[in-house]
């Protein structure tokens, strides 16, 4: 069965404390993204990956941290810096060249 | 930064009715998406249209682009209970990065 996968679903943190959110697909994709969606909006681009071993910032990486040590995985460390880090973290990728997104079921985060 | 805004942000309609929503955008564009959110999951990929393309169909979606309003729609005819989701228009920026608009809720009545 091809597709993404996120896990894991719910994750509560603590404030003050790091957490990683998981992002593994076996699509053979290049390029991994990871989205934030707050209610009611739209998904708004946190880091981008086009390749193993780099990675760009997208619109709001501030607080945020990723990896790309393999082209299955894209790991999403959300730190202490992020002070507003309850969300509905969305992880998605794409073919090379192709500008259709997967998506995975998202993570929702929330700080107590 | 958002591109897309879709209008409107909530839409009620009969089982069997049509639905229709709209995307407006700022810049050019090499194509436009619409995506499917069902509550609490994912985005779906529904249809892509190119900037060259005026209309595709797609099962029982017909998307429309109009380059010279910048704008685009999406129309679902013979609505269905299942087709009760978000929808988002998604337009392309630099380095196949997508700026998602903040979505129409579609409620589909029994």
């Amino acid at each position: 069965d091809g597709g993404i996968t996120q896990s894991p679903k719910y994750l509560f943190r603590k404030e003050g404390q790091n957490v990683t959110l998981s992002c593994e697909q076996n699509l053979n994709h290049d390029a991994m993204y990871w989205y934030r969606q707050d209610p009611g909006q739209g998904l708004r681009l946190i880091y981008y990956s086009q390749i193993v071993n780099d990675f760009q910032k997208g619109d709001i990486a501030e607080g945020y941290s990723v990896s790309r040590e393999k082209k299955e995985s894209f790991p999403l460390t959300v730190t202490s810096a992020q002070k507003n880090p309850t969300a509905f973290y969305l992880c998605a990728s794409s073919n090379q060249g192709a500008w259709e997104q997967f998506f995975g079921p998202g993570t929702r985060l929330t700080v107590l | 930064s958002q591109q897309g805004e879709e209008d409107p942000q909530a839409l009620s309609i009969q089982e069997g009715e049509n639905a229709t929503m709209n995307c407006s955008y700022k810049t050019s564009i090499n194509n436009l998406q619409w995506y499917r959110q069902n509550s609490g999951r994912g985005l779906v990929h529904l249809i892509l249209i190119r900037s060259n393309e005026r209309e595709k169909h797609s099962g029982r979606l017909r998307v429309t682009l109009d380059t010279s309003k910048k704008s685009s729609s999406l129309l679902i005819t013979a609505s269905r209970a299942a087709d009760t989701a978000s929808y988002f228009c998604a337009t392309d920026a630099n380095d196949y990065k997508l700026s998602f608009g903040a979505g129409t809720t579609v409620t589909v009545r029994a």
